[in-house]
């Protein structure tokens, strides 16, 4: 079985401050790639970030940044100095490649508002 | 062009009508993927095609039936719907359905109403 959990539903912040949305998985695969997706308004999910089971290295893109620690399951996304454009819905998904169901699994999600 | 279409944005069908969502990208992608998604939820994965053929249908009643004329087209036909039905409907692509670190392109969704 499967399972991300992203436990913040909604998190409301003034521009400029830094936030933090978590996300916890779930699985038995060894080999799995992790997802970070954001919805705006208009609908269509963006990609964000992918990274698999065995990089752990964290990284940054511009004000986005990841933090994927395999001991506790877990793959942060943190947005520095965010800002109103940020407001969105932000999906963790999980993909599994040995055993899993090779599509993507959703959280979810948790509901960004950035107030100017 | 890394751009998935969806048409049409907005759909009101009666539960007795027959309509189609169509799906289209042009990025060679071999992987389509059928979504739903109720307000305030994740999207659920309803049928992936992967080389044009079905690989996945999530258990997904009869009365939604996708299509996938050749690489670059999904559709997905709608027969005698329930007003639960209605939802945003999300197409999206990915280079390979077999490959599960290919990250997959959404279209904007078709954003459906069942009356």
């Amino acid at each position: 079985a499967q399972k991300v959990t992203q436990a913040q539903t909604e998190i409301s912040v003034v521009e400029k401050e830094d936030v933090t949305l978590d996300c916890v998985y779930e699985t038995r695969d060894t080999t799995y790639y992790l997802f970070w997706y954001k919805q705006p308004p208009s609908g269509e999910l963006v990609f964000l970030i992918r990274r698999n089971s065995f990089d752990e290295q964290n990284e940054i893109s511009g004000r986005y940044s990841w933090n994927f620690q395999k001991s506790t399951s877990s793959f942060n996304f943190t947005i520095t100095a965010s800002q109103v454009v940020d407001s969105a819905v932000y999906f963790c998904a999980l993909s599994e490649a040995d055993t899993g169901r090779r599509a993507l699994t959703f959280g979810s999600g948790t509901r960004l508002q950035v107030q100017p | 062009d890394t751009e998935v279409t969806q048409t049409p944005k907005h759909l009101v069908m009666g539960m007795t009508n027959k309509k189609s969502l169509k799906c289209e990208q042009h990025m060679g992608h071999r992987a389509m993927y059928w979504y739903k998604q109720k307000a305030k939820k994740p999207p659920e994965l309803m049928f992936v095609y992967s080389y044009e053929k079905l690989s996945i249908n999530e258990s997904v009643p009869s009365r939604f039936s996708p299509e996938c004329p050749n690489s670059s087209l999904l559709n997905l036909h709608l027969h005698a719907l329930q007003p639960e039905d209605s939802a945003l409907y999300l197409c999206a692509s990915s280079r390979s359905g077999s490959a599960p670190y290919s990250e997959a392109f959404f279209g904007q969704g078709t954003r459906l109403t069942v009356v």
